[in-house]
């Protein structure tokens, strides 16, 4: 629905200490799931993704876990740096288009 | 390799306007997906191609919005008689379908004055 402005949900962490940014997906039939970040000015870029049939994916400093039961994702960032700062969003999809259903979004904010 | 590219990336145009907005997607990617974000909003889903034909068109917010695609690569997104509301940032994904990730282009800031 409408709404005058998102306000996001922010994460702030220091240098070097591991993130973890959470997101509660919305249909129990959604199949798959990716994480994007995105910077000012730039589209989302993809980090990861994950198939309903895992549980948990690791890619470089970045793992992303899923919680069926409760309908939960999280992204973990390791030793998180400066050019970590950005916009997180979670996606998930299922069906036959593959239309990607974005949540709120979360800023992850890195302080030096 | 070249990723998405969208033209132009930025678009101020008057109410009552037509505006074009194109998307070239990746090299071999069937499928292509057409989304708008707006500060209200969020990240919003418009129209879907598999191919040069849409079988989901279901986000698209009026019959002002239309949508093609060619040569199963470029597509572009028409709207008509542009409204302010319509102002947002337009973005394309393209992927190679099925359990693939999408990946998006720099977008189009679209701006109705």
């Amino acid at each position: 629905g409408e709404s005058v402005g998102l306000h996001l949900p922010t994460l702030s962490v220091q240098e070097g200490d591991n993130s973890i940014i959470n997101c509660a997906y919305s249909n129990s039939a959604s199949d798959y799931f990716i994480w994007y970040k995105q910077e000012s000015g730039k589209g989302p870029q993809f980090i990861i993704d994950i198939r309903s049939n895992m549980d948990k994916r690791q890619g470089q400093r970045v793992t992303v876990l899923l919680n069926k039961t409760v309908k939960h994702l999280s992204l973990q960032i390791a030793a998180t740096q400066p050019g970590d700062s950005a916009v997180y969003f979670c996606a998930e999809t299922g069906g036959a288009t593959n239309k990607l259903i974005f949540g709120t979004g979360t800023l992850l904010a890195v302080q030096p | 390799g070249a990723g998405v590219s969208q033209s132009p990336s930025n678009k101020v145009t008057e109410k009552g306007k037509d505006v074009e907005l194109r998307c070239d997607p990746i090299s071999g990617h069937t499928a292509l997906y057409w989304y708008r974000q707006s500060l209200g909003q969020g990240l919003e889903f418009l129209i879907y191609f598999q191919g040069n034909s849409a079988p989901d068109k279901s986000g698209l917010p009026s019959d002002r919005f239309s949508a093609e695609r060619t040569g199963g690569s470029v597509s572009t997104l028409t709207i008509q008689r542009t409204q302010q509301e319509d102002s947002a940032v337009y973005l394309c994904a393209s992927s190679l379908g099925g359990f693939s990730g999408q990946y998006f282009g720099p977008g189009t800031r679209l701006t109705v004055t």
